[in-house]
């Protein structure tokens, strides 16, 4: 069985700081992981993924995220936040070809 | 290219009634997948369906939920009777291949 547990329900960061967003999983098997982000009222768009090779892994607006599997974690990072990156973060794994299991989501709100 | 398509946006509804939810997925893409997300929790898989057949229903409450993808195409989403805990966002996503889905921008269903 697979689960993502995300720590932090909620992250506040002011403008221009860097920010950390925490997800960890557990698997019997090898996944893929992903981050997604959602807008208010907007469906979900995915920054990045891990499928294989290199554990650091960029994606959209500026953020990345590394891959350490001995500590079975995918914490999505991006140097110099902006208003703009305030939403709802998901961090996913899938076992295979087929759904993707969600951790319960960090809040993101940049200060101005 | 067009996105996932989803209506309607918005619905309202009293408890024991039903209700009809319709995604058109981007153009090509065989699997479609239908998702409930709860207030402060991660997307829940509901359904998966590879072309017009089901590949995963083991989280569908199948005595009132029910989907069909005639021809493979578009898919309806159905909920007959309701129940306050099926208040949500339900978000439909389509994938061309494994592991990447594109989300549409859900439709949030309130029963009162």
């Amino acid at each position: 069985a697979q689960s993502v547990t995300q720590l932090d329900s909620q992250v506040p960061v002011f403008e221009e700081a860097p920010v950390e967003l925490r997800c960890n999983y557990s698997s019997s098997v090898s996944v893929y992981l992903f981050w997604y982000v959602q807008y208010p009222n907007q469906g979900l768009q995915l920054l990045l993924k891990y499928l294989s090779g290199s554990t650091l892994v960029k994606g959209i607006n500026g953020f990345e995220a590394e891959f350490n599997k001995s500590q079975t974690s995918f914490h999505l990072r991006k140097p110099s936040v902006h208003i703009s990156d305030t939403a709802e973060y998901f961090c996913a794994v899938s076992p295979g070809a087929n759904n993707l299991f969600f951790g319960t989501g960090t809040r993101l709100t940049v200060i101005p | 290219e067009a996105g996932v398509a989803q209506s309607p946006r918005y619905k309202i509804i009293e408890k024991r009634q039903s209700v009809a939810f319709w995604c058109n997925p981007i153009s090509g893409h065989a699997t479609l997948y239908w998702y409930q997300q709860i207030l402060g929790q991660g997307p829940k898989l509901l359904i998966q369906f590879q072309n017009n057949g089901v590949v995963d229903d083991s989280q569908l409450p199948k005595d009132r939920f029910s989907a069909e993808r005639l021809k493979g195409v578009d898919s309806t989403l159905k909920i007959q009777p309701a129940k306050l805990e099926d208040s949500a966002v339900y978000l439909c996503a389509s994938s061309p291949a494994h592991n990447e889905q594109f989300f549409g921008p859900g439709t949030r269903l309130t029963v009162l």
